[in-house]
């Protein structure tokens, strides 16, 4: 049982380049989020799933883009990297049967530099 | 969002126990506790959850004021590996899914 799975876990892109940050699980939970961390800073939610094929824009949206057409995964796409963009990303899942409980569940995160 | 405030920054000595404070006065009545840590390079991970009453798991216990509008996070026997950042969050629902909203949160140091 692995959990949340993040990948690449380390990345540089130049200015305008375009990545996917990958994100697995394997809980069968419905819920997904994306949160980012810029240094010395607590976590901003991007986007959010609540089921395969449904997304939604969270505090910081700009710049990136999901898709949710399984349960599994949950890809955060950068289209055209900036330097604002610089920061830990976090993929995290949580089970829709204990929503009030409200734990979450979060992989490694993937450190992105963009240059 | 309700918010939570925490002290920056905490040191304690191995083996001994700890007490994390947060002050949410604007908790609702239906807000959940939370406190989470996340340790050097690693993602968040749940620590206790409560809503009235005190709490304790294998990890911590959580002690609630009566009046809800504080909260102690308390590692009994604090070791090297319980250095970390500790969040204290309240609920926030957006649409059915629960954001988490992360304050700065409280680093806690650990001297052996």
């Amino acid at each position: 049982n692995a959990g949340v799975t993040q990948t690449p876990k380390f990345r540089i892109l130049k200015i305008g380049q375009s990545m996917t940050l990958q994100c697995t699980q394997d809980m069968n939970h419905n819920y997904m989020y994306w949160y980012r961390q810029d240094p010395g800073m607590g976590l901003k939610l991007i986007y959010y799933s609540v089921g395969a094929g449904i997304t939604d824009k969270g505090e910081v949206p700009n710049g990136y883009n999901v898709s949710r057409s399984t349960t599994e995964d949950f890809p955060l796409r950068l289209e055209l990297a900036a330097p604002s963009q610089t920061s830990v990303y976090f993929c995290a899942t949580q089970d829709r049967e204990q929503l009030a409980k409200n734990i979450q569940y979060f992989g490694a995160g993937t450190r992105l530099s963009v240059l | 969002d309700a918010k939570t405030t925490q002290p920056n920054s905490m040191e304690s000595n191995e083996e001994e126990p700890v007490h994390l404070p947060c002050n949410h006065s604007t908790i609702s009545g239906t807000d959940y506790i939370h406190w989470y840590r996340q340790l050097p390079s690693q993602g968040p991970e749940y620590v206790i959850h409560g809503l009235t009453s005190n709490v304790n798991n294998r990890m911590a216990s959580l002690a609630i004021a009566e009046d809800r509008k504080s909260s102690t996070l308390i590692l009994h026997r604090a070791t090297l590996r319980d250095a970390a950042v500790y969040y204290c969050i309240l609920r926030d629902i957006i649409q059915g899914a629960q954001k988490l909203v992360f304050g700065q949160g409280t680093r806690l140091t650990i001297n052996p």
